[in-house]
């Protein structure tokens, strides 16, 4: 049964960097049929996807516009997990954060979710 | 990308339908059939109830149903119940290869 568990500190501060892990289990971070995807939820938000990552035969990220200067999202192999970065952040980056899974097939079908971080930016 | 656009706020009473649209452009609804819908509790990781556009994952209710034209997308749910009460997101596939969810729509069971 596949498992996403993240894993990040809750508090950030204002021009710092944001940081997530998500762990995969029972699927593997390099299948040539998923991609790993970011997604954050607030309530002046709502949902905004950030971005993923995915292989096929090679590894490609995409991502939001609206972070698409500050996000970096990396595939880490050895650990079978994704990351996160979120650079110079502000407190409207101020959300939970969560991972999830889609697939080629079916784009935008996010399952599972993560349990999601609550990152709050303060000094 | 610009969200998609959803009402609100949508109500209605036990055992009655609600349905809650979601409009968005021939760059993402009007032109793949990726569309789907999210079910979200405070405090909970949202939940897939639709996905290409009016297929339902294994143990959500056929109470609640999606469908589509032109641009824009649609979720009933039938036979409203107390536990429908939460915040509803849409989402679509674009034609940049990104994601883009709709503005949600806080449903209240009278």
């Amino acid at each position: 049964q596949l498992q996403l568990q993240q894993s990040g500190p809750g508090l950030v501060k204002p021009s710092q960097t944001l940081s997530l892990t998500c762990a995969i289990s029972g699927d593997s971070v390099s299948s040539n049929s998923a991609a790993w995807n970011w997604i954050r939820q607030s309530p002046s938000r709502g949902l905004e996807w950030l971005g993923k990552t995915y292989y096929r035969s090679n590894w490609f990220s995409d991502y939001a516009v609206s972070v698409k200067s500050r996000i970096t999202i990396n595939p880490d192999t050895s650990r079978n997990q994704v990351s996160l970065q979120l650079n110079s952040v502000t407190p409207e980056d101020t959300a939970v954060y969560y991972c999830a899974r889609d697939t080629r097939w079916s784009p935008g079908r996010f399952d599972p979710w993560g349990q999601g971080t609550l990152v709050t930016v303060s000094s | 990308q610009s969200a998609l656009t959803q009402p609100a706020s949508v109500s209605g009473s036990p055992g009655q339908s609600i349905t809650i649209s979601c409009t968005g452009t021939s760059s993402d609804i009007g032109v793949y059939n990726y569309v789907s819908w999210y079910q979200h509790h405070p405090g909970k990781a949202p939940k897939l109830m639709i996905y290409d556009v009016s297929n339902r994952p294994s143990g959500v209710s056929n109470r609640f149903s999606g469908s589509k034209s032109g641009n824009t997308a649609s979720l009933t749910i039938s036979g409203l119940q107390a536990e429908d009460e939460a915040d509803y997101y849409c989402g679509s596939y674009t034609t940049t290869s990104t994601q883009v969810f709709g503005t949600g729509t806080k449903v209240t069971v009278l």
